[in-house]
């Protein structure tokens, strides 16, 4: 079974454009988060979020928005899509960020490419 | 504030010899430091991580990495490489006293090639 998994893998749409990228984890875990791959291979944070509290890296645009329905569910919306968001997006959870193990490791999900044209 | 460095970008080895991936870290309280693995268009996978007790930590697939708190370096290393360790290394880090929530800081990555 999937630990981590992402939806769509693949995403191709104009700038301009609204779109979601969707991640689910079966881990149990209570810590979702959502990192930006460029073309570099450099992984930078984008949030952080349990059902406390949300983190955002303050260098996030605010087009970017995360929406938790549940806890085994992050997805990520994004507005008025720009040629610089063409990355991979890839979504990752974790158990007890807050509550006593912030020394827990990641399980990533496999990735979203996206391209925007 | 907390940032890593992985100053290699690519690290070249024969398959059979030791291999080392260097890392060095930068954060105002103690750190927790991981290392994850990502093979081509696949998500990241953990290899390794320091909390805390013995420097030396040991992980997956044999490798291992070292913590030296007075160099601020937590390089993986692995006696033995092989032609399937192919891929990139990250090298990430949190800062425990200092960090809210679990926000991982990563390295740059370094492309990890291992000729037969």
């Amino acid at each position: 079974d999937t630990a981590v998994s992402q939806t769509p893998k693949y995403l191709v749409t104009q700038m301009g454009n609204d779109k979601s990228i969707k991640c689910e984890q079966n881990l149990g875990h209570d810590t979702m988060y959502w990192y930006k791959q460029d073309s570099k291979k450099f992984l930078k944070i984008m949030f952080s979020y349990n059902n406390k509290e949300l983190i955002i890296n303050e260098t996030v645009p605010n087009r970017f928005s995360p929406k938790s329905p549940d806890k085994a569910h992050l997805n990520l919306h994004i507005n008025s899509l720009e040629l610089g968001d063409s990355a991979v997006y890839f979504c990752a959870s974790s158990q007890d960020a807050l509550s006593g193990g912030p020394y827990n490791e990641q399980f990533f999900g496999p990735g979203t490419r996206l391209t925007v044209l | 504030a907390q940032s890593v460095a992985q100053p290699e970008d690519q690290v070249n080895v024969a398959e059979g010899n030791p291999l080392t991936v260097k890392c060095t870290y930068s954060v105002s309280g103690n750190p927790y430091l991981f290392w994850y693995v990502q093979y081509p268009n696949r998500g990241l996978q953990f290899l390794l991580k320091y909390i805390t007790g013995d420097n030396l930590v040991k992980g997956s697939y044999g490798f291992e990495a070292e913590f030296n708190k007075s160099q601020t370096s937590f390089h993986l290393k692995k006696p033995s490489a092989l032609v399937s360790d192919s891929a990139l290394y990250f090298c990430a880090v949190r800062d425990m006293d200092n960090n809210a929530g679990n926000m991982l800081t990563f390295g740059g990555g370094t492309r990890l090639m291992v000729k037969p």
